[in-house]
């Protein structure tokens, strides 16, 4: 079957680094994403990997290892507005994305 | 660009009514859309992938006759939850996909609940 894992929660401290980690087990593989998705509110896309290696965007950077079927989502100098739940979803051989439960994020000061 | 919005953004229905929610690409055109359903504190769940013109293909699980989805344009999608239950209460997410096939664009969203 398909399967995504993504720790349930994380708590960081407003400043500093946190690391959200993902695997997954697809059929085929056309891409992984990240999303931030705040409460109540729908997903908001942060980044697309295809290709193994890191991309940087800004505070955010995302890892893909497509060999180990792994990938993370960096943030760095974190801010309160980065609460949110981030989602780790595949996209598979149909092109359909696969979803994680998500990860909880909360930042304290 | 690429902006997809939804109407209602939230509705409050009594049980055994029917509901309409709309799913619009604003500037750009969708041969495919997704409805995805989000119970709290819970992944998204695709529900059915709809294709201009064609019938909407469901996921296991999803009924077809309840939860009723039109694409008849290439901008507009609609999915429509019949005889509503308190169980249907839900936040429910539409998204469109772009030129290429990874791009998807996500609606804000619509919230449901049913009394």
């Amino acid at each position: 079957g398909q399967n995504i894992d993504q720790p349930t929660e994380m708590t960081a401290t407003e400043g500093a680094i946190v690391q959200i980690n993902c695997t997954y087990q697809t059929s085929g593989f056309n891409g992984l994403f990240w999303y931030q998705q705040h409460a109540g509110e729908a997903p908001t896309f942060l980044s697309y990997n295809v290709l193994d290696g890191l991309e940087e965007k800004g505070r955010f950077s995302s890892f893909l290892s497509r060999s180990k079927g792994y990938s993370y989502l960096l943030l760095k100098e974190l801010q309160m507005k980065d609460s949110a739940s981030y989602l780790c979803a595949v996209m598979d051989s149909n092109y359909q994305l696969i979803w994680g439960a998500g990860t909880k994020l909360i930042i304290k000061p | 660009g690429a902006v997809v919005s939804q109407h209602p953004s939230w509705v409050i229905c009594k049980s055994g009514t029917s509901v309409k929610i709309e799913c619009r690409s604003l500037d750009f055109q969708a041969t495919t859309m997704f409805w995805y359903r989000q119970f709290p504190k819970q992944s998204l769940m695709l529900m059915a992938t709809s294709n201009e013109g064609s019938k909407a293909t469901y996921e296991q699980g999803v009924e077809k006759d309840k939860f009723l989805i039109n694409h008849a344009s290439l901008t507009l999608s609609t999915l429509t939850v019949t005889s509503a239950h308190p169980e249907d209460s839900s936040f429910y997410i539409c998204s469109a996909r772009g030129d290429r096939e990874y791009e998807q664009y996500f609606g804000p969203g619509t919230r449901l609940t049913v009394t």
